[in-house]
C-alpha cells in the first residue's frame, strides 16, 4: 500500500497566486487532517474531515479551502498565497475510532515557499 | 487550543532516563504521542484513552491523567535512535486531534 501521498513534495509561489495540495490515501480511511508545521509551532490544524461530504475548521484555517468529494482525496486549496503561509503542510489519514487501530498515518509532506 | 508541552528540550547521553509533560486546559478524551525525525513526517507512537492506563513500546511508556488533563512520555535507558522531536496530541470533542509544540530530544554518545 502506498499509505497517504502528498503532492508536489516542493512548491514556490509568488504572493498572490493560488494553488491546491494534493492529498491521496489508500487505507480507507474516514479521517483526514491538513496540518502546516513552522519551527517553534509544532503541528497547528488547518482543517479536517470525518468522511465524504463533511469538513470542519481547525485552529488555522484561514487562507485555505478544503473539500472532500471522495473517502481518498482531500485537497488543500490556498486562495491568495502570502508569505506567511510560507511553511511544511502534513496531510495524515486514520480510521474511525473503533475500526481499528486509531493512529494518525502522515504523508511525507510539501514544503513551500511563497515570495 | 493546543496543549503545552514541557520542556521544549532535552539533551542525554546514551543510556539516561527522560520524561515529557503534556497539559491541556480542555478535557481530553485520549492523547496520542509521535516522534518525528528531522526531514521526516511523524510517526505515531502510542495511544492512551480515559481511565489513567499506561502504555509501553519499546523502553518507552506513558501515562494519562484525565482528571488533571495530563499526559508524561517516559523514556528509560535511551537510545541514539530515540533522538527526534516528540509531539502529544490530544483528541478535542472526540474527532478533532490538536498538537503540542514538540519536544526536541538528543541523545548524544
Amino acid at each position: 500500500n502506498a499509505g497517504v501521498t502528498q503532492t508536489p513534495k516542493f512548491q514556490v509561489l509568488k504572493t498572490g497566486q493560488s494553488m491546491t495540495l494534493q492529498c491521496a490515501q489508500d487505507m480507507n480511511h474516514e479521517y483526514m487532517s491538513w496540518y502546516r508545521q513552522d519551527p517553534g509551532m509544532g503541528l497547528r490544524l488547518i482543517h479536517y474531515s470525518v468522511g465524504a461530504g463533511i469538513t470542519d475548521q481547525g485552529e488555522v484555517p484561514n487562507g485555505y479551502n478544503v473539500s472532500r468529494s471522495t473517502t481518498e482525496d482531500f485537497p488543500l486549496r490556498l486562495l491568495s498565497a502570502a508569505p506567511s503561509q510560507t511553511s511544511v503542510y502534513f496531510c495524515a489519514s486514520s480510521p474511525q475510532p473503533g475500526q481499528g487501530p486509531w493512529s494518525y498515518t502522515f504523508g511525507s509532506g510539501t514544503r513551500l515557499t511563497v515570495v | 487550543q493546543q496543549p503545552v508541552q514541557s520542556p521544549q528540550a532535552v539533551i542525554l547521553r546514551e543510556g539516561e532516563d527522560a520524561v515529557i509533560n503534556c497539559s491541556s486546559s480542555k478535557a481530553l478524551y485520549s492523547v496520542h504521542w509521535y516522534r518525528q525525525k528531522h526531514g521526516e513526517a511523524p510517526i505515531f507512537l502510542m495511544i492512551l484513552l480515559k481511565g489513567g492506563e499506561q502504555k509501553g513500546h519499546d523502553k518507552i511508556s506513558a501515562s494519562f491523567n484525565e482528571k488533571k488533563q495530563q499526559s508524561s512520555l517516559y523514556l528509560t535507558a535511551s537510545q541514539l535512535s530515540y533522538s527526534g522531536t516528540y509531539f502529544c496530541g490530544t483528541v478535542q470533542g472526540a474527532q478533532k486531534l490538536v498538537f503540542g509544540q514538540g519536544t526536541r530530544l538528543t541523545i548524544n554518545p
